[in-house]
């Protein structure tokens, strides 16, 4: 009953470093998204995979990037972090591109000092 | 651009309370429009949807009617319980299938 499942939680890093946050979904959808969550904006889309094999740049792509290593797993890459990626980060899937219902994961919080 | 606007928050009622979270779009053409929740700790989940004019979405006791002539999907509960305490995102669909939120409103149900 798992979902989609995100990796870390919680995340602290210095400007400059690098990480990955880990996202995989066991219900065999075709589309995963990431999303950012700041105070008063709402959810921002930063990368999308309509389908396994396909990566899409959403709104906010700066910074940041994506593998979709297969059809389970998409993982975000900050290459060199800066404080302005100081948010909270989702993950979510979907059963098709044009499919509304998105099936979030509980969030990653990231802190960059 | 097309956009999706809610009220700013937080709300705060006592429970028993009338809830109502304003939400207007702008978008060419009429797209799908939804209602997505977060409760504490947790990522979003779908609430209702509305996918033409007058159409209503229902779920939970909550209600939103499509109103294309206000471009409005304003969310309603006639009575609110602390259990509803969370964020509410509106949202709709853009032209290229993929889901635009407004900023979200906290509500806060006292008991």
């Amino acid at each position: 009953n798992a979902g989609v499942t995100q990796t870390p939680k919680f995340q602290v890093l210095k400007t400059g470093q690098s990480m990955t946050l880990q996202c995989a979904q066991d219900m065999n959808h075709n589309s995963m998204y990431w999303y950012r969550q700041d105070p008063g904006m709402g959810l921002r889309l930063i990368y999308y995979s309509a389908s396994e094999g396909t990566t899409d740049k959403g709104e906010v792509p700066n910074g940041y990037n994506v593998s979709r290593l297969n059809k389970r797993e998409f993982s975000l890459r900050l290459e060199s972090a800066a404080p302005s990626q100081t948010s909270v980060y989702f993950c979510a899937s979907s059963a098709g591109q044009g499919s509304e219902k998105l099936f979030f994961g509980s969030g990653t919080q990231l802190s960059v000092l | 651009g097309d956009s999706v606007t809610q009220m700013e928050g937080p709300v705060t009622l006592s429970e028993e309370a009338f809830l109502t979270i304003n939400c207007t779009y702008t978008a060419t053409g009429y797209p799908s429009l939804f209602w997505y929740v977060q409760y504490p700790g947790e990522g979003l989940q779908l609430l209702l949807k509305a996918t033409k004019a007058d159409d209503k979405g229902s779920n939970k006791g909550f209600e939103a009617t499509y109103r294309k002539e206000t471009t409005s999907f304003h969310l309603e509960k006639g009575s609110v319980q602390v259990s509803d305490s969370a964020v509410y995102f509106c949202a709709r669909m853009d032209s290229s299938y993929k889901l635009i939120f407004g900023s979200g409103t906290r509500l806060l149900v006292r008991p």
